[in-house]
């Protein structure tokens, strides 16, 4: 059966400072990748999607990146974190080729921005 | 463009009672339209999805969904609520065209009273 992990699961970062957040899934083959924030009462906001290895889409502009450097590896990444970085970052995969396709979510990560 | 408009960010019920939680939707392709549950501090899962098949979806944990393309609609019933169904739930809307993305409502927050 496919398991997919996030990691941490809680990190608290000052302001300015670099971010690295990894989603690894397993049980599956290139599977498509999404990054999704989950802000208080605002829903779930796609940051970026992959359908392959060195493949990332952005969904929104903002001092994020993200990067797939093996087919179920899947990293959010900054340079410099802003206060409006704090969220719930939620990985999920998909079989990927189809808009019926389930997406499968991870246990997030809880961020805070100081 | 797709959207997703979730009526009522707060719907309080009682134990037996039944639920009802609203979504409605906005697409210009034939929509698949998703259910997902989200319980505190953890990621989303999925209730039940229309993918055009039946209208009228039978996910997991009794609730169930009816696609109504006329108001559209796809709102979440179960007809006796139970205290372990207190969590969020998320309307989600994909379609031809999408690039596989989903694009979730903003959230209702489930209580169930004793």
């Amino acid at each position: 059966s496919q398991t997919i992990h996030q990691w941490p699961a809680t990190l608290v970062q000052p302001v300015g400072s670099p971010l690295s957040l990894e989603c690894t899934v397993e049980g599956t083959s290139n599977p498509n990748l999404y990054w999704y924030r989950q802000a208080a009462g605002r829903g779930l906001q796609l940051l970026f999607y992959s359908v392959g290895i060195g493949q990332i889409s952005s969904e929104v502009p903002q001092n994020l990146s993200a990067s797939r450097p093996q087919d179920r590896q899947f990293i959010l990444s900054s340079k410099k974190l802003l206060l409006s970085d704090s969220g719930f970052y939620l990985c999920a995969w998909s079989d990927g080729g189809r808009e019926t396709d389930t997406q499968y979510f991870g246990p997030g990560t809880r961020l805070t921005v100081l | 463009a797709q959207s997703v408009t979730q009526l009522g960010s707060h719907v309080s019920v009682s134990e037996g009672a039944l639920v009802l939680l609203r979504c409605n939707y906005s697409s210009s392709v034939p929509p698949y339209l998703f259910w997902y549950v989200q319980y505190p501090n953890q990621g989303l899962q999925l209730l039940l999805k229309y993918t055009s098949a039946a209208t009228l979806v039978k996910g997991i944990n009794g609730f169930e969904a009816e696609f109504k393309k006329s108001e559209t609609s796809f709102h979440l019933t179960k007809p006796s609520a139970h205290m372990s169904d207190a969590a969020e739930y998320f309307c989600a809307v994909s379609g031809t065209g999408s690039n596989y993305k989903l694009t979730f409502g903003k959230g209702t927050l489930l209580t169930v009273n004793p």
